[in-house]
């Protein structure tokens, strides 16, 4: 069972469309951390969410904490080409606090022009 | 300010021999992961390390696979007598404290043929 349930697991959009991925779980999380993978290298930090209904921007994406801290959301606007890539949200459930982040499966996003 | 530095980015090893991959994590982080990728799995979580202390291994084999992360020098993911099912896409990342956002290394990609 994956402690971390990402939708859907792969999108393919023209540029300038909207778009919304989820992150979802049973457990409470002190904190979820959403990064970006590009093909051949290494997950980067996009941000962190800490605080539950917490919304943070980041230019074209807004991402959300869920009120009861179980999930998260990262919406995109006006999709680039740029955006493609493999979104994956992570996190440390309260009941195991002090362990290392757990990382769900990933939405692959493809923007093309 | 370097980053988290992984060598080598590409390792190919026969059946039977063993892989030995390295993680010189950012200037000023003390806490070391060790995550596995394979495209049906996404990111598994398999150690977590801090200086000279193995704090978490329960992601990682108890068989052929070892961690350290000496007090100089660079954090080891070791396996012995490599098989074909460790061929995968090996990342480390490294964080100044728990709960802060990771950075992760580019990765070894470890083929076993």
């Amino acid at each position: 069972t994956q402690l971390l349930e990402q939708s859907p697991q792969f999108l393919s959009i023209q540029e300038g469309e909207n778009l919304t991925v989820y992150c979802n779980s049973s457990s409470v999380f002190s904190s979820l951390q959403w990064y970006r993978q590009e093909p051949g290298e290494g997950p980067v930090l996009l941000v962190t969410v800490v605080t539950g209904g917490e919304v943070k921007k980041l230019k074209r994406l807004t991402f959300q904490f869920g009120d009861a801290r179980k999930d998260s959301s990262l919406h995109i606007t006006a999709a680039q080409t740029g955006d493609t890539g493999l979104y994956l949200c992570a996190g440390a459930p309260v009941e195991q606090a002090g362990t290392a982040l757990i990382f769900g499966k990933g939405t692959t996003l493809s923007v093309s022009s | 300010n370097a980053g988290v530095m992984q060598n080598p980015r590409h390792l190919v090893r026969r059946r039977g021999q063993e892989a030995r991959l390295r993680c010189s994590p950012m200037k000023g982080h003390s806490h070391v992961y060790w995550y596995r990728q394979l495209p049906e799995e996404g990111l598994k979580f398999m150690v977590y390390l801090q200086k000279e202390n193995i704090i978490d291994e329960s992601g990682m084999p108890k068989e052929r696979f070892s961690a350290e992360f000496p007090k100089e020098g660079p954090s080891i993911l070791r396996i012995q007598q490599v098989v074909r099912g460790d061929s995968a896409a090996y990342f480390c990342a490294s964080s100044p404290a728990q709960d802060i956002g990771y950075t992760f290394g580019s990765g070894t990609r470890l083929t076993v043929v």
